[in-house]
């Protein structure tokens, strides 16, 4: 079964401008998580899906959003980027039957704001 | 306070040796995950534990719901141990983590 995959790897972007991000989860999961890692920080959760609708949402700006399609696969986009949203996006994907579950992580997108 | 907590920061280690990294935890919890990260970002699940204890090859995790705390052993340490060990906790369908521990093995 194929892995986690995320889009871009590599990202370099300047300060106002908006960038998505893609996330396909491993075939049959429903759940797909988005995270933030940062130095300062360390890792932060931004927000979940399941059958695209969001269920939970981390404590982050309006300027973070995403969403979930019908084939499980999920996008999460950052408008009037700033500085500090330069960081390692995590998705990771779980098939959610039970409250707590396994999370298999993508290689993530390393996105760089000048 | 952070709700999770995680001891030591930084560990070194000598190849073969027995190794012990601590999570405590303030917040109520469904699981808890024990993650591996390898220079380069990429995430493993080591384990998720709701109770008791868990063993894959040299990975012990252990936890103890009323004291909130939960313990990664390896033993036999190798110089491919070398990673960041991440503790998190799932709260409430979100995970929060640890702000993770620095293991380097030595030969």
């Amino acid at each position: 079964k194929a892995g986690v995959t995320q889009t871009p790897r590599y990202l370099i972007k300047t300060r106002g401008q908006q960038v998505t991000l893609s996330c396909s989860p491993i075939s049959g999961h429903r759940s797909v998580s988005w995270y933030q890692q940062t130095p300062g920080q360390g890792l932060q959760f931004l927000f979940e899906y399941f059958s695209e609708t969001q269920r939970n949402k981390g404590n982050f700006p309006g300027r973070f959003s995403g969403r979930q399609f019908s084939n499980s696969r999920s996008e999460m986009n950052v408008s009037t980027l700033e500085l500090g949203d330069s960081a390692l996006y995590l998705c990771a994907s779980s098939l959610a039957v039970i409250e707590a579950d396994t999370q298999y992580f993508g290689p993530g997108t390393r996105l760089t704001v000048l | 306070k952070n709700e999770v907590e995680q001891s030591p920061q930084n560990l070194t280690a000598q190849e073969g040796e027995f190794i012990t990294i601590n999570c405590s935890y303030s917040v109520g919890i469904s699981a808890l995950h024990w993650l591996q990260q390898h220079p380069g970002g990429g995430i493993v699940s080591l384990f998720m534990l709701s109770s008791g204890k868990k063993k894959h090859g040299r990975l012990i995790a252990t936890i103890n719901i009323q004291e909130k705390h939960s313990s990664l052993h390896i033993t036999a340490s190798h110089p491919r141990d070398s990673a960041v060990y991440i503790c998190a906790v799932d709260n409430t369908d979100k995970l929060i983590f640890g702000t993770g521990t620095r293991l380097q093995v030595f030969p």
